[in-house]
């Protein structure tokens, strides 16, 4: 069965540092998400990404985060710039079409922020 | 108020029994629905989607009321291994914007 991978599994890094997670959705989807989940507290929606561009971001996706699909099978987010607060695990998603399509995540990137 | 409430539970329920989850969501150009489970630290996984006529699968029934703004979740005969936090999940108009509630903890004992 397809599924969407996610690496790496845990990143630690310091504050101040770049950050790039990696994803590969499943191959035939056309949709791509990044959500973040902060421990013990409710996933919440990061940023889709359709057709080549942003489709739609939320108020945590501000100017230190960025999307990006370089090769057609990768998609990246990265944080320009990591605070303590953006610790949280990383969930990428994707699905095929419109309408009621579900969405299909990743296990997940633990980010900790030092 | 909140774009998706959920029960806060958590529920404690023995092995067999039946177990309802409610939500609501304020957005009523709500697109689609849907219920995920989410075990610890693993990623959400999708239960089920939610129909305007309700649907059914094995012992999970999920039930939309569009009018009310409100979705809800029956698991029948409850096993050990439903032990989870139920995610309600509402999309928005456009398909893109997904919205999770906080979600509500089901404890299964034996």
């Amino acid at each position: 069965e397809p599924e969407v991978t996610q690496t790496p599994s845990h990143q630690v890094t310091q504050m101040g540092q770049e950050v790039i997670l990696r994803c590969v959705p499943i191959s035939n989807h056309l949709y791509f998400y990044w959500y973040r989940q902060i421990l013990g507290q409710k996933v919440e929606f990061l940023v889709s990404f359709y057709n080549n561009e942003i489709s739609e971001k939320s108020e945590i996706f501000d100017d230190q985060f960025s999307v990006e699909r370089p090769d057609g099978s990768n998609f990246t987010l990265k944080i320009r710039s990591t605070k303590l607060e953006d610790s949280a695990m990383y969930f990428c998603a994707s699905r095929a079409g419109t309408g009621g399509a579900e969405q299909y995540f990743g296990p997940g990137t633990r980010l900790t922020v030092t | 108020r909140k774009e998706v409430e959920q029960d806060p539970g958590p529920f404690n329920v023995p092995e067999g029994a039946t177990v309802a989850f409610n939500c609501t969501y304020s957005n009523s150009a709500s697109q689609s629905f849907f219920w995920y489970r989410q075990d610890c630290r693993k990623e959400p996984k999708l239960l089920m989607s939610v129909y305007s006529s309700g649907n059914e699968d094995g012992r999970f029934t999920a039930q939309l009321n569009r009018a009310s703004q409100y979705i809800s979740l029956l698991i029948r005969d409850s096993k050990l291994s439903d032990s989870a936090t139920y995610l309600c999940v509402v999309r928005n108009t456009g398909g893109f914007k997904t919205i999770f509630g906080a979600g509500t903890r089901l404890f299964v004992k034996a």
